[in-house]
C-alpha cells in the first residue's frame, strides 16, 4: 500500500515533442505528490508538486495532471528539449508532505534531436 | 549550484576503515535527511533529524552512525561497511519536518567499498 508505481522505465522523445510519465498509488492517505528531476552526478531537484484538491498544475513547460478517483498522476513535459534529458522520480507523502516521501522507481528520459 | 553541500564527492574505503560524510546547509533549515541511492533506483530514506534530534531511523544497520552537531551540519560516520553499501549517499534539508516544505538535495557522496 505504500508503493508508488511509475512508468515507463525509460522514454525516448524527439525534440519538441511531449514527454509523458505516469504514476499510480494505492494508499488513499497520500495527499502530496512531488516530481523530482535528477541529472547524472547530481542530487534530485524538486520540479513541481501537486495536492489532490486540484486536477492540474502547470509551471512553464511542466504540467502535473492528477486523477484522484483513479489514484493516478502524471507529468507532461511540453516542447521537450535535450536539456530535459534526466531521470524523473514521482513521489507521494501523507499529511500534506509532513511524512516521508515514497518514491516511484524512476523514468530515464532521453530527448533526441 | 546546490545549496546543500556534501563532502567528499567521492570516497573509496576498505571494509575495516572508519570514515565520515559531511553535509552542510546555510538556508536556516531545521530538518536534515540522509538517503542512500543505488544505481538506477530511487533514493531510500535512512535518517531524519528534526531540530538537531534524530526523529527517524529507517532500521539502518549500526555501521552507519549519524550525527547532527548543529542546525547547519550533518555527518554520517561509517565503520566496517560491506560491499553492498557502495552507493550514492544524499543529504537533504527542508525548513522543518512538520510542514509541507520541499526537500533540497545535495549532489551526494559516491561511496565505493573495496
Amino acid at each position: 500500500q505504500q508503493q508508488v508505481k511509475q512508468s515507463p522505465q525509460s522514454l525516448i522523445v524527439q525534440k519538441g515533442g511531449i514527454s509523458i510519465i505516469n504514476c499510480a498509488y494505492e494508499n488513499t492517505a497520500f495527499d502530496y505528490f512531488p516530481w523530482y528531476q535528477q541529472f547524472p552526478g547530481k542530487g534530485p531537484a524538486l520540479l513541481i508538486a501537486i495536492r489532490p484538491d486540484v486536477s492540474e498544475k502547470k509551471e512553464g513547460r511542466f504540467t502535473i495532471s492528477f486523477n484522484k478517483s483513479a489514484k493516478q498522476f502524471s507529468l507532461h513535459i511540453m516542447d521537450s528539449q535535450p536539456g530535459d534529458s534526466a531521470t524523473y522520480f514521482c513521489a507521494a507523502s501523507k499529511n500534506f508532505g509532513n511524512e516521508k516521501l515514497t518514491f516511484g522507481t524512476g523514468t530515464r528520459l532521453t530527448i533526441i534531436p | 549550484d546546490t545549496e546543500v553541500t556534501q563532502t567528499p564527492k567521492h570516497l573509496v574505503m576498505g571494509m575495516t576503515n572508519k570514515k565520515s560524510l559531511k553535509c552542510e546547509q546555510h538556508m536556516g533549515h531545521r530538518a536534515m535527511y540522509w538517503y542512500k541511492q543505488k544505481a538506477k533506483k530511487p533514493p531510500e530514506l535512512m535518517f531524519v533529524y528534526s531540530y538537531e534530534k534524530l526523529s527517524i531511523n529507517e532500521s539502518v544497520p549500526s555501521r552507519f552512525s549519524p550525527e547532527c552537531p548543529n542546525s547547519s551540519l550533518l555527518n554520517l560516520h561509517l565503520h566496517a561497511l560491506q560491499p553492498e553499501d557502495s552507493a550514492l549517499y544524499l543529504c537533504a534539508s527542508s525548513r522543518d519536518y512538520y510542514s509541507n516544505q520541499p526537500q533540497h538535495f545535495g549532489d551526494g557522496t559516491r561511496l565505493s567499498i573495496l
